[in-house]
């Protein structure tokens, strides 16, 4: 089956630093998404980015598909960037559903 | 509502009881899906609906396990004859047009612990 990794899987960052993310996927994909879990819990959808860039503040995310492999970057981190970060992908042939990587677990701190 | 609601947040039961867990969408949503998420791992996906139907239950792991949603909005998963390894957080998420191509809101999930 398709296998979905990230790094790194743990992260700690001050507060005010940037980082990178990254998910590599072993299939051809046609549809990536990131996801933001807090340490509540709760699930924010961040990208869907099957491929190209977006930026939405902060957070931009970069999705090279031919090369699979997807880039989620966080600038001037602050403490609420904090949690697992998730990657999450539909492959080409096979299921029709989300498949999540494994995540990074983000800790900024003050 | 604001947002996807669950109901209960916390569920406790023990192994071979049979419990139903609730989800209520965004007003509106066509789209409806359940994911299974435990400790340390990212949500696996169960079911998705869109409308009343199941548009892809494939991710439910045994016939012990079943997703209704008979006036398209409102979702219960029940699952019977429980076992311990059915201990998870249950996710719900709802998406305004179906697919995985629209932003999914999450709720904030019914923790289930199978003593």
């Amino acid at each position: 089956g398709i296998q979905v990794e990230q790094s790194p899987p743990d992260l700690i960052l001050q507060e005010g630093a940037n980082s990178t993310l990254r998910c590599n996927f072993s299939d051809s994909v046609n549809n990536l998404q990131w996801f933001h879990q807090n340490p509540w819990g709760q699930l924010i959808n961040l990208f869907y980015i099957p491929s190209g860039t977006k930026q939405n503040g902060r957070l931009s995310a970069t999705t090279v598909a031919t090369e699979r492999y997807s880039l989620l970057y966080i600038s001037s981190s602050q403490t609420t960037d904090s949690g697992v970060y998730f990657c999450a992908v539909i492959i080409q042939t096979g299921a029709n559903n989300l498949f999540f990587g494994t995540g990074t677990r983000l800790t900024v701190i003050p | 509502g604001a947002g996807v609601s669950q109901t209960p947040s916390n569920k406790v039961t023990e192994k071979g009881k049979y419990v139903e867990l609730r989800c209520d969408p965004i007003s509106g949503h066509t789209a409806l899906y359940w994911y299974r998420q435990s400790l340390g791992q990212g949500p696996e996906f169960l079911i998705y609906f869109q409308g009343t139907g199941a548009a892809d239950d494939s991710g439910l792991p045994n016939d012990r396990f079943f997703a209704v949603r008979p006036e398209g909005s409102v979702s219960t998963l029940k699952i019977q004859r429980t076992e311990r390894g059915d201990s998870a957080v249950y996710l719900c998420a709802s998406s305004l047009t179906p697919g995985f191509t629209d932003t999914q809101y999450f709720g904030p999930g019914t923790r289930l612990t199978v003593l």
